[in-house]
């Protein structure tokens, strides 16, 4: 079985500050990982996935994660955010190879104060 | 408790025949969403609805339909026209027009046999 942790239910930055967004893992066989985004009134969209290649990934609109196995971690971070970045983010994990069900942090809403 | 339930968990399925997963939710949420997920790879968004009675497609629409004609039910059918349609099907709804809490169904597994 697999699970994630959302560390913080609501996170606060203001413009052009880093973004960093903490989520961990557990599984118990090697993990995918990824990272969702919820604009409002939009559908969920991915932002980037880990599937066992490079630990950094990097993702749309200037997000990465960096997958951390000692620390069973995948931390989002963004270095500048903008007044777009305001949405809910959802960490989730599948088991490898042929699992399809993901399993869902309970998300992070990030708010981006002028 | 509210929560969105989907039905059935497990579904087998003939080539060639239509088949309708069930989505129903007690929120009394305005929008929800259909999504396929195939191993090692993101979910993707087939239809969503923000209203009754109306629902746009998402990315991969094509082999699907949807209905809403009651704010809580929004089923999916698999239809023949959809080429590799064996997947993890999960249905979500959200408020929609304020806030962004998602809530997710438990997910359906299609296996085309």
């Amino acid at each position: 079985a697999q699970s994630v942790t959302q560390l913080g239910s609501h996170v606060s930055v203001s413009e052009g500050a880093l973004v960093l967004l903490r989520c961990n893992y557990s599984s118990s066989v090697p993990p995918y990982l990824f990272w969702y985004v919820q604009y409002p009134n939009q559908g969920l969209q991915l932002l980037l996935k880990y599937t066992s290649a490079a630990t950094l990934v990097k993702g749309i609109n200037g997000f990465e994660a960096e997958f951390k196995k000692s620390e069973t971690s995948f931390h989002l971070t963004k270095p500048s955010a903008h007044m777009s970045d305001a949405a809910e983010y959802f960490c989730a994990v599948s088991a490898v190879p042929n699992d399809y069900k993901l399993s869902f942090g309970a998300g992070t809403t990030v708010t981006v104060r002028a | 408790d509210g929560g969105i339930t989907q039905s059935p968990k497990y579904l087998f399925r003939k080539e060639g025949q239509n088949v309708t997963l069930s989505c129903e939710q007690n929120l009394n949420h305005d929008a929800m969403y259909w999504y396929r997920q195939d191993p090692g790879q993101g979910l993707r968004l087939i239809y969503y609805s923000q209203i009754v009675n109306d629902f746009q497609k998402g990315d991969i629409a094509e082999g699907y339909s949807v209905s809403r004609e009651k704010k809580e039910s929004f089923p999916l059918t698999v239809t023949s026209a959809q080429k590799n349609p064996t997947a993890f099907y999960l249905c979500t709804s959200s408020v929609g027009n304020s806030g962004n809490t998602i809530y997710f169904g438990e997910g359906s597994w299609l296996t085309v046999v």
